[in-house]
């Protein structure tokens, strides 16, 4: 059964905690990607990967981080210099094509205590 | 301007008509455009993408792109109230990061 798996699907952080977001795809894409969604708001892109072991800053990587180690794992940590974190957090991936579709994992909603 | 622009509506529309979403766009994004369709708490899902000027259809759905005005739009044909979502127009970065620039999307209720 090919897709794309987030895990937790809710997460809850005190204040000062890193938290780590998992996502994993079986669908041997090649390039990954993590956005953050604020009710009412567009999708905001955080950190995206198009091969294994590189990565680039999207519009607002402040606060987080991220790895891409195996070709099927993008996990995202979001640390406590992000000072905005409860929000909806998406990991997309697609093959490496111009063009190509993203597809989008379910999600983790992630709320500070 | 903004690089993908939507009409945040809400949009509403009764049962069985046709709702007409409209994007327009930049000079700074590429020819391909996505359509996706988020219900509330969920993620975004596919509908179509279009690559070339004019009509695609896929069941009730059609996506139009007019290169010369620069705009995008889906039509959904028989409404129904399922329709009931948030639709997200999206554009892939002209440069090579394959990035793709998203409008903050357009709200549509479909009344019974």
């Amino acid at each position: 059964d090919g897709g794309i798996t987030q895990s937790p699907k809710y997460l809850f952080r005190k204040e000062g905690q890193n938290v780590t977001l998992s996502c994993e795809q079986n669908l041997n894409h090649d390039a990954m990607y993590w956005y953050r969604q604020d009710p009412g708001q567009g999708l905001r892109l955080i950190y995206y990967s198009q091969i294994v072991n590189d990565f680039q800053k999207g519009d607002i990587a402040e606060g987080y981080s991220v790895s891409r180690e195996k070709k099927e794992s993008f996990p995202l940590t979001v640390t406590s210099a992000q000072k905005n974190p409860t929000a909806f957090y998406l990991c997309a991936s697609k093959q490496g094509d111009v063009a190509d579709t993203q597809y989008f994992g379910p999600g983790t909603r992630l709320t500070v205590l | 301007q903004k690089e993908v622009e939507q009409n945040s509506g809400p949009l509403s529309v009764p049962e069985g008509a046709i709702a007409s979403l409209n994007c327009t766009y930049s000079d700074r994004v590429s020819q391909s455009f996505f359509w996706y369709r988020q219900y509330s708490g969920k993620s975004p899902e596919l509908i179509m993408s279009i690559y070339s000027n004019g009509d695609k259809e896929d069941g009730r759905f059609t996506a139009q792109l007019n290169k010369a005005s620069q705009y995008v739009s889906l039509l959904i044909r028989d409404s129904q109230p399922s329709d009931s979502a948030t639709y997200l127009c999206a554009a892939e970065n002209a440069g090579n990061n394959r990035k793709l620039i998203w409008g903050l999307g357009t709200s549509l209720a479909v009344n019974p």
